[in-house]
């Protein structure tokens, strides 16, 4: 079985402070790694994932992630916060089977203040 | 444009009165899933269907039905709503290849008074 656990439901940073939201999963086989996020009013869109192989990845808007395996960690991060990134963001993991997709964290609300 | 269409965006019903909410997508994808979204829980998955007319329980099924007749369509059909599936449903696919890069609707906010 997976889990997801996101630390934090609310997080409000300053425009041009770093943004780091937190994830921790659990899963009994190797990994894959998801970070969602979530506009108002509007479906998920995948921000980045991890599969295999570097672990760090960068995805859309400026925002990366770190796979640590020792610490089944997975937090995302950027440098300097926009407005335009609050939103809702969730971190999911999948088995790799494909079978159930994906198993998903409670969610991170982000708030940028001006 | 690709995308995956959900119908309606809003409803509002009764306890009890059987309600269907469509979900089509326009990119020939063979996976589609039901999610559930509520408060402080995250996403949850209803149904998840592979292909037409193969379709499995995800983690909370009860109360709900799905169907596969049609690559593009995976309605989600609630027969005798009850105010706990008062909730905020997506619907999403994805392609063979990448199954976790799941393409969303745009949500129904359902209201079972």
């Amino acid at each position: 079985a997976q889990s997801v656990t996101q630390l934090g439901s609310h997080v409000s940073v300053s425009e041009g402070a770093l943004v780091l939201l937190r994830c921790n999963y659990s899963s009994s086989v190797p990994p894959y790694l998801f970070w969602y996020v979530q506009y108002p009013n509007q479906g998920l869109q995948l921000l980045l994932k991890y599969t295999t192989g570097a672990t760090l990845v960068k995805g859309i808007n400026g925002f990366e992630a770190e796979f640590k395996k020792s610490e089944t960690s997975f937090h995302l991060t950027k440098p300097s916060a926009h407005m335009s990134d609050a939103a809702e963001y969730f971190c999911a993991v999948s088995d790799g089977t494909g079978r159930r997709a994906l198993t998903f964290g409670s969610g991170t609300r982000l708030q940028v203040q001006p | 444009e690709a995308q995956v269409t959900q119908n309606p965006r809003y409803l509002i019903t009764v306890t009890g009165k059987k309600l269907t909410v469509t979900c089509s997508q326009n990119m020939n994808h063979e996976y589609m899933s039901w999610y559930r979204q509520d408060p402080g829980l995250g996403l949850r998955q209803i149904y998840y269907s592979m292909n037409v007319e193969v379709t499995d329980k995800g983690d909370v099924p009860e109360g709900y039905k799905v169907s596969r007749k049609e690559k593009r369509n995976f309605p989600l059909i609630l027969e005798s709503p009850s105010p706990n599936q008062t909730s905020l449903y997506f619907c999403a696919s994805s392609p063979p290849q990448g199954r976790e890069k799941l393409f969303f609707g745009s949500g129904t906010q359902l209201s079972v008074l």
